[in-house]
């Protein structure tokens, strides 16, 4: 059972505006969440991470939002370039429990 | 390099035999993970050392999946009698404190295993 979603499989966007990636989670023992950029043949890079004791956490032109209540979170990229583009992976993790939870990832194309 | 190294990077092999993936985690890190990753998913977790105990394998598919990290730092994951079901990239994590303490995992390129 998919305990972390990533509903939208692909996402394109022109280069300058805002790209919104979202993330739904099912587990509510979820306390810290983390987002992931992987480029073809790379292993995933990290990108932000928010504890659930924040809802939100910038870096930069990046921001992650998390709604504790929906069991949501999303990433925030502002503007957008053309070297966003790339799989992004958002992730889980339980203080009681060993391992990450992924989500099936989301395609982001920027357009120039 | 100072990031996680993995070996092969590409690794063909044929139905019922062995494989041993390794992986070299930055140096230092106190936490080291395994995950598959199928065609289009997301990687999904098999097993987790800190140093050289391996607190949980619940991920590990089949007892054909055996991990060590004798040393508590180099890795190998071997796959015995490979299946066709067992072709996905295998990436190695790691994370220079426990998974409790809330810090990101760096992963490697991970290593594409094809089997025929």
């Amino acid at each position: 059972d998919q305990q972390v979603k990533q509903n939208s499989p692909s996402l394109s966007v022109q280069e300058g505006r805002i790209s919104i990636l979202n993330c739904d989670y099912t587990n509510s023992m979820f306390d810290y969440f983390l987002w992931y950029k992987k480029y073809p043949a790379e292993g995933p890079t990290f990108l932000i991470s928010i504890s659930s004791i924040k809802d939100k956490n910038e870096d930069g032109r990046f921001t992650v939002f998390l709604n504790k209540s929906a069991k949501h979170l999303s990433l925030h990229i502002v503007p957008s370039q053309p070297g966003d583009s790339a799989v992004y992976f958002c992730a889980a993790s339980a203080n009681t429990g060993n391992q990450f939870y992924f989500g099936t990832g989301t395609s982001l194309t920027v357009i120039p | 390099g100072a990031g996680v190294s993995q070996s092969p990077r590409y690794k063909v092999a044929k139905r019922g035999q062995d494989v041993a993936l390794r992986c070299d985690p930055i140096s230092g890190h106190v936490s080291l993970f395994w995950y598959q990753q199928a065609l289009g998913q997301g990687p999904e977790f098999l097993t987790y050392f800190q140093n050289e105990a391996q607190l949980d394998k619940s991920g590990l598919p089949s007892d054909r999946f055996f991990a060590e990290r004798p040393e508590g730092s180099v890795s190998t994951l071997k796959i015995q009698r490979t299946q066709q079901e067992d072709s996905a990239v295998y990436l190695c994590a790691s994370s220079f404190w426990s998974l409790y303490s809330n810090q990101p995992q760096h992963f490697g390129d991970g290593t594409r295993l094809s089997i025929l």
